[in-house]
């Protein structure tokens, strides 16, 4: 079975920093990008930030790029978001999310085909 | 970034109703458009890939279309568990973008 856990959401101050962590199991993860995305309470999905298969590219949404730093080890099956200078505004469910490559009449295609229950992160002082 | 606009916001339907929702891009994505679906407490899950593929186990009666700047999704005749909030989300360039989001209410 497909499974993606995330682990070490919890309750953090402004400007502090957390470290969140994906174990996956159930597919060949180094075949699959990944992604974060989050959800704000009451609000809508937000994409957080993406790193490819090997890990060599990574790209991240404007209000976190400089804050937050992706990674993944493929020898441990895990992905992780490290996060620094948190704010009121990161405040959110973050959801590990696998992103298949399909391709259609010549074309590929991403999306996000399975997530992870998600783990929740509060920034309050 | 891309920005993606869903429209409406919110719908009310009956159990049997046709219901389409619009999304528009800001600038054109291709096909490279995809619709989730999000029930209350829960993540999100994938129903169209590719603007127009259902993805697998996904019933017959959700469909996606369009290109370019213009996209729509429609559920043929909606059924109780159908009601949920709806998003777009391009995967045409990064950062990927979601839409809003359209709550889909039981009238």
């Amino acid at each position: 079975e497909v499974q993606l856990v995330e682990s070490g959401g919890g309750l953090v101050q402004p400007g502090g920093s957390l470290r969140l962590s994906c174990a996956v199991s159930g597919f060949t993860f180094s075949s699959y990008a990944m992604h974060w995305v989050r959800q704000a309470p009451g609000k809508g999905l937000d994409f957080v930030s993406g790193i490819s298969t090997n890990g060599d590219t990574t790209y991240y949404a404007k209000s976190v790029e400089g804050r937050f730093t992706i990674s993944r080890d493929n020898s441990k099956n895990t992905l992780h978001l490290q996060m620094g200078s948190l704010r009121v505004a990161d405040m959110a469910v973050y959801y590990c999310v696998r992103v298949p490559r399909v391709e259609r009449q010549g074309y590929y295609y991403s999306y996000m085909d399975v997530w992870g229950k998600g783990t929740t992160v509060t920034v309050s002082s | 970034d891309i920005q993606m606009t869903q429209s409406p916001s919110s719908l009310s339907a009956s159990v049997g109703d046709r219901v389409t929702i619009t999304c528009r891009a800001s600038q054109s994505i291709g096909n490279y458009l995809n619709w989730y679906q999000q029930k209350p407490g829960k993540a999100p899950k994938v129903l169209i890939y590719a603007a127009s593929s259902l993805q697998s186990g996904v019933p017959s009666r959700f469909s996606g279309s369009g290109s370019g700047t213009d996209f729509s999704f429609t559920i043929s005749s909606l059924q109780p568990e159908d009601f949920a909030t709806y998003y777009c989300q391009q995967s045409y360039s990064v950062p990927n973008t979601f839409g809003q989001g359209t709550k889909l209410e039981i009238k």
